[in-house]
C-alpha cells in the first residue's frame, strides 16, 4: 500500500462546477500537509498548506481529518485555468522526507 | 519564481554510462532535494542536502549519489545508468526544511536511458 493515495482521475468538469479531491495517508506520525499543483510537463508548485483547523484561499478550501487520516481539497467555481494535476503531500514532523501522492488530474471544460 | 535551474534539461544516454545532473540555486536556501517522477508513483525523494557537504538518503537512493560542495549547487550522479532510471528528475530547494515551509522546484530534467 502506498503511503499517500489519491484518486488519479481524470476529473472532467464544466466551468463553474465544484469539485473535491481526497487523499489518504498511512503514516499516523505525519504532521505537515500540503497541496501542490502541477501543470502538464511543468514543475510542481505549492497551492496551499493544510492546517488542522482547515483553511481557505479564495475558491480553494483544504481540510484535514487526522482521525481518518485524509486530506481534502475543494475547488469552487472551477476555471479553465484550474486544469492541472493536484498532488497531495505529507511530511512527518521535523523530517525532510516529503511523501507525494501520484496526483489527481483535473480538466475543466468550457 | 525562485531562482532554480537544472542542467541539462533533456538527456539521452546508454545503459552503463555515468550521468551527472546539476541543480543550481540563487536563493541561498539551506536545503536542496533531488526527486524523480514516474507515472503512477508521484515524486519520490532520492537524496537531500541540509548544508554544504551534508547529505542524506531518501526513499529511492539506490544507484544514485550526490554532492554539494557549494551552497548553490547540488549534483546528482548516476554512476552506471540503467533503463529503470529513465525518469523526470526534479530538484527542489527549501529555506527551513520541508516540514516548515514550501519547496520550490526546478524545471526538471528528462533523462532517457536506452
Amino acid at each position: 500500500r502506498k503511503e499517500v493515495e489519491q484518486d488519479p482521475g481524470p476529473f472532467n468538469v464544466p466551468e463553474g462546477a465544484t469539485v473535491a479531491f481526497n487523499c489518504t495517508y498511512s503514516n499516523s506520525a505525519s504532521q505537515s500537509f500540503f497541496w501542490y499543483r502541477q501543470d502538464c510537463r511543468k514543475e510542481p508548485k505549492l497551492l496551499m498548506s493544510v492546517y488542522s483547523s482547515g483553511n481557505e484561499d479564495g475558491r480553494f478550501t483544504a481540510q484535514l481529518n487526522r482521525a481518518s487520516q485524509y486530506i481534502s481539497l475543494l475547488i469552487r467555481d472551477s476555471k479553465l485555468s484550474d486544469s492541472a494535476t493536484y498532488l497531495c503531500v505529507v511530511t512527518p514532523w521535523n523530517n525532510n522526507d516529503m511523501r507525494f501522492g501520484a496526483g489527481t488530474r483535473l480538466t475543466v471544460k468550457p | 519564481d525562485a531562482g532554480i535551474t537544472q542542467s541539462p534539461r533533456h538527456k539521452v544516454t546508454e545503459t552503463g554510462t555515468p550521468v551527472t545532473l546539476r541543480c543550481h540555486q540563487t536563493e541561498n536556501h539551506r536545503y536542496m532535494y533531488w526527486y524523480r517522477q514516474d507515472p503512477g508513483h508521484g515524486l519520490r525523494l532520492i537524496h537531500y542536502s541540509y548544508g554544504v557537504k551534508d547529505t542524506d538518503k531518501g526513499e529511492v537512493s539506490d544507484g544514485y549519489s550526490v554532492s554539494r560542495s557549494k551552497t548553490e549547487d547540488f549534483l546528482l550522479t548516476l554512476e552506471s545508468a540503467t533503463s529503470s532510471q529513465t525518469s523526470v528528475y526534479f530538484c527542489a530547494i527549501s529555506e527551513l526544511g520541508s516540514s516548515y515551509n514550501e519547496q520550490f522546484f526546478g524545471p526538471g530534467t528528462r533523462l532517457t536511458v536506452l
